[in-house]
């Protein structure tokens, strides 16, 4: 059974270039999760999406970033323009929202911004 | 707004030693309660979780943790722990109604040394 997908796994790009994040949940699961892993702030929710719907997005730094989830089983984060402070590690996690739920998440995408 | 602490940044123990991290959250309500161990260069595993019932859970690995209400705890325990354990710990908190985004901790880093 495939987990959460995400591609790239690795991306290094230079400041002011734009950067999309992909990512497939899993099948059946009908809530998606970005989550950013830096060293300075640990790991923190971006944005989240339920049956493809942007639910909360206070966690998204600034317009720069934004988010899709134009069907259930693909999201993307797209950063635009980049810069160097948007260097971390992005997670997507998917889960099925019937009471308690547990967020599995994917292998994230090491971002680099030189 | 919910906190997560883990008062442990850096841990190194022997193998066979018995392992405790601890994981401490601020909200009054009902919680949902998780363990995720991340391996080095691996995405977030979901080692326990706690939604109701009997406080002290198992998890995979022979992991185990205990919510203790009045001390707003849930920590992880394991009695002898292996070279494989090597990794990085994360408790996570999520509010049982309401917001649904997880609240991480700082992380714990486990050297397990042979």
């Amino acid at each position: 059974d495939a987990g959460v997908i995400q591609s790239p796994r690795h991306e290094v790009t230079e400041m002011g270039q734009e950067v999309t994040l992909r990512c497939k949940p899993i099948s059946g699961h009908n809530s998606l999760f970005w989550y950013r892993q830096t060293m300075m702030r640990g790991l923190e929710l971006l944005i989240y999406f339920n049956n493809n719907v942007p639910i909360d997005d206070s966690g998204m730094p600034e317009d720069r970033f934004s988010a899709k989830m134009p069907n259930a089983s693909f999201s993307t984060l797209k950063i635009q323009p980049s810069e160097p402070r948007d260097s971390a590690v992005y997670f997507c996690a998917s889960s099925f929202l019937q009471g308690p739920e547990t967020q599995y998440f994917g292998p994230g995408t090491r971002l680099l911004v030189l | 707004a919910q906190s997560v602490s883990q008062h442990n940044h850096h841990v190194i123990l022997s193998e066979a030693a018995s392992l405790e991290l601890g994981c401490n959250y601020s909200y009054g309500g009902t919680v949902n309660l998780f363990w995720y161990v991340q391996y080095p260069g691996q995405h977030l595993q979901l080692l326990l979780k706690y939604f109701s019932g009997d406080p002290l859970v198992k998890g995979i690995k022979g992991f185990e943790a205990e919510f203790i209400k009045s001390k707003f705890s849930f920590n992880l325990r394991k009695p002898s722990v292996q070279w494989s354990d090597t990794a990085e710990y994360f408790c996570a908190v999520n509010a049982g109604t309401g917001r649904r985004a997880l609240t991480f901790g700082s992380g714990t880093r486990l050297q397990v040394q042979p």
